[in-house]
């Protein structure tokens, strides 16, 4: 069965700090990798997107690493602030999830909390 | 639309009786995902259309879900004979195709059995 697995569970930091989210993934046959971040009562925000083919991807403050072999991505998180709190989900697009499925699998996601 | 669209946000409704959630997905997308959601859990998979079809129904948990996307823009997933388990945040994605590009999802609709 392919399974996403998200930790640590829950993570508070400082203000400032800088911060890495762990995600991994149990086949490296995958199209892609998205990071989303999700607030309390809310959707799914996507913040990166991750070709198979790519080693990471850059968006502000944000950074998300690829390693396929190892079944893993990090997600850097510079400088946290306040706002960056929220829940921070990891989803694959596996290459077969059956015939014609194009799935994402998630994991449970880290709850991070950025105290001032 | 800017966005996934999805109604309503929330629904409560009593046990036993039927519901249907609407997805309005970003124009052009050909891709569309429901997903469901239970409190502290990563979404689940329900059914992916592709175009006006259902290419993969297999995350629906039985004969009691349906969803529908006739004309291959906005779709409804339908639950009968509603359960006190079905309570969920069901959500919604598109994406401009299948496979490698990037799902947008919605706000979800929280779903409420009482």
């Amino acid at each position: 069965k392919q399974e996403v697995t998200q930790i640590p569970a829950a993570l508070s930091v400082p203000e400032g700090e800088n911060l890495v989210l762990n995600c991994s993934f149990t086949d490296s046959a995958i199209y892609n990798l998205q990071w989303f971040r999700q607030d309390p009562g809310k959707g799914l925000t996507s913040l990166l997107l991750i070709q198979s083919s790519q080693r990471e991807q850059t968006s502000g403050r944000l950074n998300a690493s690829l390693d396929k072999s190892s079944g893993r991505s990090t997600l850097y998180i510079a400088a946290s602030q306040p706002g960056d709190s929220a829940t921070y989900l990891c989803a694959v697009h596996f290459t077969y999830s059956g015939a014609g499925s194009y799935q994402l699998t998630f994991g449970k996601g880290t709850k991070l909390s950025v105290i001032p | 639309g800017a966005g996934v669209s999805q109604t309503p946000s929330n629904k409560v409704t009593e046990k036993g009786k039927y519901v249907e959630l609407r997805c309005d997905p970003i124009s052009g997308h050909t891709a569309l995902y429901w997903y469901r959601q239970s409190l502290g859990q990563g979404p689940e998979f329900l059914i992916y259309f592709q175009g006006t079809g259902a290419a993969d129904d297999s995350g629906l948990p039985n004969d009691r879900f349906f969803a529908v996307r006739p004309e291959g823009s906005v779709s409804t997933l339908k639950i009968q004979r509603t359960e006190r388990g079905d309570s969920a945040v069901y959500l919604c994605a598109s994406s401009y195709r299948q496979g490698d590009t990037e799902a947008f999802f919605g706000q979800g609709t929280r779903l409420t059995v009482v």
